[in-house]
């Protein structure tokens, strides 16, 4: 079983609209979680990273949030544009060389 | 400043060939990591490099996966014998070091297809 779950797995929005992706992990112990955002035949880019103290962290329309206690995360993109389909990838790290990646999350935005 | 960069974005071999994927990290950067990303799946952790030496092979699938880095730079990939379930996006990534909290860039990927 992936210690990483991410949900759903695919999701179709229209331009515009607000959608929140999710992450639940097992992982302990913990020690960051990061979203990445991969576009279609490129490499996953960092979107935000989140250590166990930090409960939310925003990068300009994307907002991660991060319960340390249920071990979940979410990712919540405002205002959503066509250049956001993607697929977002959570990952989460137990220490410097152990880390775990979600399955991802395939976004399409429709105009 | 250059990102990672790979090399070739694209292969496809025979079934039985052998392989060589090779990879630029970002100048500076001492950690350098291997990922498959098969269709529709996750990422999957292959090696990583620490300077030159390799501290962690665990994810290697079988012993005709192979990785060398030279120079405390550039790293190859080596697939011999590729069977069809080898075909994925290998993808590289490079850190500023070992501390966890160090971002990971990530090269565009090598497509690898075996006919």
């Amino acid at each position: 079983k992936n210690q990483v779950e991410q949900s759903p797995q695919s999701l179709i929005i229209l331009e515009g609209k607000n959608c929140t992706l999710q992450c639940n992990y097992t992982v302990s112990p913990f020690s960051n979680l990061r979203w990445y955002k991969q576009d279609t035949g490129r490499g996953p880019v960092s979107l935000t990273i989140m250590t166990f103290s930090e409960n939310t962290k925003s990068n300009g329309r994307y907002t991660a949030t991060l319960d340390a206690d249920t071990k979940q995360s979410s990712l919540h993109i405002t205002a959503s544009q066509l250049s956001d389909s993607a697929s977002y990838i959570c990952v989460v790290r137990e220490n410097i060389n152990d880390m775990r990646f979600g399955a991802g999350t395939r976004l399409t935005v429709k105009p | 400043g250059a990102g990672v960069s790979q090399s070739p974005s694209n292969k496809v071999t025979e079934k039985g060939k052998d392989v060589e994927l090779r990879c630029d990290p970002i100048s500076g950067h001492t950690a350098l990591y291997w990922y498959r990303q098969s269709l529709g799946q996750g990422l999957e952790f292959l090696i990583y490099f620490q300077g030159n030496s390799a501290p962690d092979k665990s994810g290697l699938p079988s012993d005709r996966f192979s990785a060398e880095r030279t120079g405390g730079s550039v790293s190859t990939l080596t697939i011999q014998r590729t069977q069809q379930e080898d075909s994925a996006v290998y993808l590289c990534a490079s850190s500023a070091g070992q501390v966890s909290y160090n971002e990971q860039f990530f090269g565009p990927g090598t497509r690898l297809t075996v006919l």
